[in-house]
């Protein structure tokens, strides 16, 4: 069975702290994505990378980092949490980048004050 | 840039009735059509999918429609149940490009 784990269901950091939200993957899938969601925006993608130490800006990459060391590992980095990030976080994994299934973590709910 | 609109954002059906959701896309290279349920506290799941080569796919309750020269996709589920209470997102995208997701509709099945 697929799998993609986030290592937390719910954070609360301060503003101005350094957030890091990992994600792991067991499918051995070359493409690893970070989404944001927000009521009435749907998912909003942040960054991906589609090879181990490679990685793309999507739509929203401002204030934003990523890190993928290993293949099945990708960690999105928030430098100096404000409150303009509070929001649910979601990890997805895919074989290709576009045309095939995206598999879902099942979120993070941040929450920055 | 590419775009993906979704309507409606929150649709409530009496349990049995159909439900529909209508997309629409603005890149003309797309030939993925997937759609995501999510239910309360998970991540989004996909439950069906149709490519642009196909003008509708059925899965049991659940059909999806394509209409390349309107731009258009619709998803159709019928004789609603309680458990097809979520969150649904349409997505488009090409096998050279990222999916572009709607921005979601709530549906809630009224007992």
């Amino acid at each position: 069975d697929v799998k993609v784990t986030q290592s937390s269901r719910y954070l609360v950091k301060r503003t101005g702290e350094k957030v890091f939200l990992e994600c792991v993957q067991d499918m051995d899938h070359e493409n690893m994505f970070w989404y944001r969601q927000d009521p009435g925006l749907g998912l909003r993608l942040i960054y991906f990378s589609y090879d181990v130490k490679m990685k793309e800006k999507g739509d929203i990459p401002e204030g934003y980092s990523v890190s993928r060391e290993k293949k099945e590992r990708f960690s999105l980095i928030l430098e100096s949490a404000s409150t303009n990030q509070t929001s649910m976080y979601l990890c997805a994994s895919s074989l290709f980048t576009g045309g095939n299934e995206q598999y879902f973590g099942p979120g993070t709910r941040l929450t920055v004050t | 840039g590419e775009n993906v609109e979704q309507h409606p954002s929150t649709l409530s059906v009496q349990e049995g009735d159909s439900a529909v959701i209508k997309c629409t896309y603005s890149d003309s290279a797309s030939n993925y059509f997937p759609w995501y349920k999510q239910e309360l506290g998970k991540g989004p799941q996909l439950i069906i999918d149709i490519r642009s080569n196909v003008g509708e796919k059925k899965d049991q309750r659940i059909a999806v429609t394509l209409n390349k020269t309107a731009k258009h996709f619709s998803l159709h589920i019928t004789e609603t149940q309680p458990e097809d209470s979520a969150v649904y997102f349409c997505a488009a995208s090409s096998s050279a490009s990222k999916i572009i997701f709607g921005s979601g509709t709530r549906l809630s099945i009224r007992p």
